[in-house]
């Protein structure tokens, strides 16, 4: 089945040290975004890719960064993670920038130690 | 600021009642308002509404969108045990570019359906 599929689903990482969350598409949808949800929060768009055109959200910390080397894979890297980062993570597509139907991954939770 | 406000906040119910979930929004250019359910996977895509007063069904759960009150409600009928999820809203806005693909989410509704 076509699908949105994140890697690990838990992630442990220390403080301070660099960490990789991969998000993967069999869907061939054109737009991929990373959305940060922490414990009894709303889902926060941190930022997407539309193609290989990459939009950042004003309010998304210098920390998280993204690549998208190619339609079915995106990364988001968090540079020096802090404690205030442990959240779920959540990879999501649409088929095209003007549809709102988002198909979602199972997420990513990571906690820093 | 744009939000979306869910409520109840949480909500325990048994088998075979229904129950009302209400999301209220104040979105800038509203475009539509989307429905999820997030058990403890993926958010899975329940319902999009944009146009006030037409009821959208998927078998026991229904939606409907009042624009004037700014406001939807999701309804469950006969709830089930595998209807415990977390119920998210969200909603959607025009951009002077179309539509846009940034939802606003809710910090979403907890039921869980006891049997």
């Amino acid at each position: 089945d076509a699908m949105v599929i994140q890697n690990p689903r838990y992630q442990v990482t220390q403080f301070g040290k660099p960490v990789t969350l991969s998000c993967s598409q069999t869907l061939n949808h054109n737009v991929m975004y990373w959305y940060q949800q922490k414990s009894s929060q709303a889902p926060k768009l941190l930022f997407h890719y539309y193609d290989k055109d990459f939009n950042n959200e004003a309010d998304t910390p210098d920390n998280f960064q993204s690549r998208r080397p190619n339609t079915s894979f995106c990364f988001l890297d968090i540079r020096s993670p802090g404690l205030g980062d442990a959240a779920m993570y959540l990879c999501a597509t649409s088929i095209r920038a003007t549809n709102e139907k988002l198909f979602f991954g199972s997420g990513t939770q990571l906690s820093v130690l | 600021e744009d939000k979306v406000v869910q409520s109840p906040l949480s909500l325990v119910v048994h088998e075979g009642d229904t129950v009302t979930l209400n999301c209220s929004y104040e979105v800038t250019n509203f475009r539509s308002l989307l429905w999820y359910k997030q058990e403890k996977k993926a958010p899975t895509f329940l319902f999009m509404l944009t146009s006030s007063g037409i009821e959208k069904k998927s078998g026991r759960l229904s939606s409907i969108l009042d624009k004037k009150e700014l406001s939807s409600i999701l309804n469950i009928t006969a709830t089930q045990t595998g209807d415990s999820a977390i119920y998210l809203c969200a909603g959607t806005f025009m951009n002077y570019g179309g539509a846009t693909n940034k939802l606003i989410f809710g910090t979403g509704t907890l039921l869980a359906v006891q049997p």
